[in-house]
């Protein structure tokens, strides 16, 4: 299995919802990454585990919460979100080490009403 | 801190002629580079990446990339373009760490039957 997955595909929610993203990959990596991508720009850097740890947060308003439960799973608990955090959420994986890439996952595209 | 600048927001190609996109980073040491392509509404997926060695690296789908060190720059290349590249393309350079990516703002590809 050489794929990042995500679900789900797509995601609305009110501003006074619950609701997780969840990402899984079984190629072994111990490095895992949420990245937030508005429309025409770059993926903007959110989190990452390394090693099932947050070793990196990027100043990340707290109304997301990352969790990574084992070394193949990562989720994104959204809670109280505001209509300007509508993007797509993109979720990657590496091996852990310095040379090597991410792979992405295909994304989950919230909108947050 | 390490950056990328993609000088060219839009790029439109007729099928069958050449490409190049053009990446320009920053950094302060050897640095780790890749492209990445981007369909709409889709993950990010790895075309090619320089580490280290020969400074012209062959990636998938006949992409190449010369890393020219003197340049700071990393231009990505097709001999060749398919309907099909039509996308969004981007640059990015690795941290010393090994664990934040920096993507350059991308370069939207058109392509012309």
């Amino acid at each position: 299995d050489t794929e990042v997955t995500q679900t789900p595909k797509h995601l609305v929610m009110g501003m006074t919802n619950k609701k997780s993203l969840k990402c899984e990959q079984h190629m072994g990596h111990r490095a895992m990454y949420w990245y937030k991508q508005k429309a025409k720009k770059p993926p903007e850097l959110m989190f990452v585990y390394s090693y099932e740890k947050l070793s990196i947060n990027e100043s990340v308003p707290s109304r997301f919460s990352p969790e990574c439960p084992n070394s193949s799973l990562l989720n994104l608990h959204l809670h109280a979100l505001q209509p300007e955090d509508s993007a797509l959420y993109l979720c990657a994986s590496s091996p852990g080490d310095l040379y090597n890439e991410q792979f992405f996952g295909p994304g989950t595209r919230l909108t947050v009403l | 801190a390490q950056s990328v600048t993609q000088p060219d927001i839009h790029i439109t190609v007729s099928e069958g002629a050449s490409l190049e996109l053009r990446c320009n980073y920053s950094y302060g040491a050897t640095p780790y580079l890749f492209w990445y392509v981007q369909s709409p509404g889709q993950g990010l997926q790895l075309l090619l990446k320089y580490f280290s060695g020969d400074t012209l690296v062959q990636g998938i789908k006949g992409f190449e990339a010369e890393f020219k060190r003197s340049q700071s720059s990393f231009n990505l290349r097709k001999p060749s373009v398919h309907w099909s590249d039509a996308a969004e393309y981007f640059c990015a350079v690795r941290n010393a760490a090994g664990n934040k990516l920096t993507f350059g703002g991308g370069t939207r590809v058109l392509v012309k039957p």
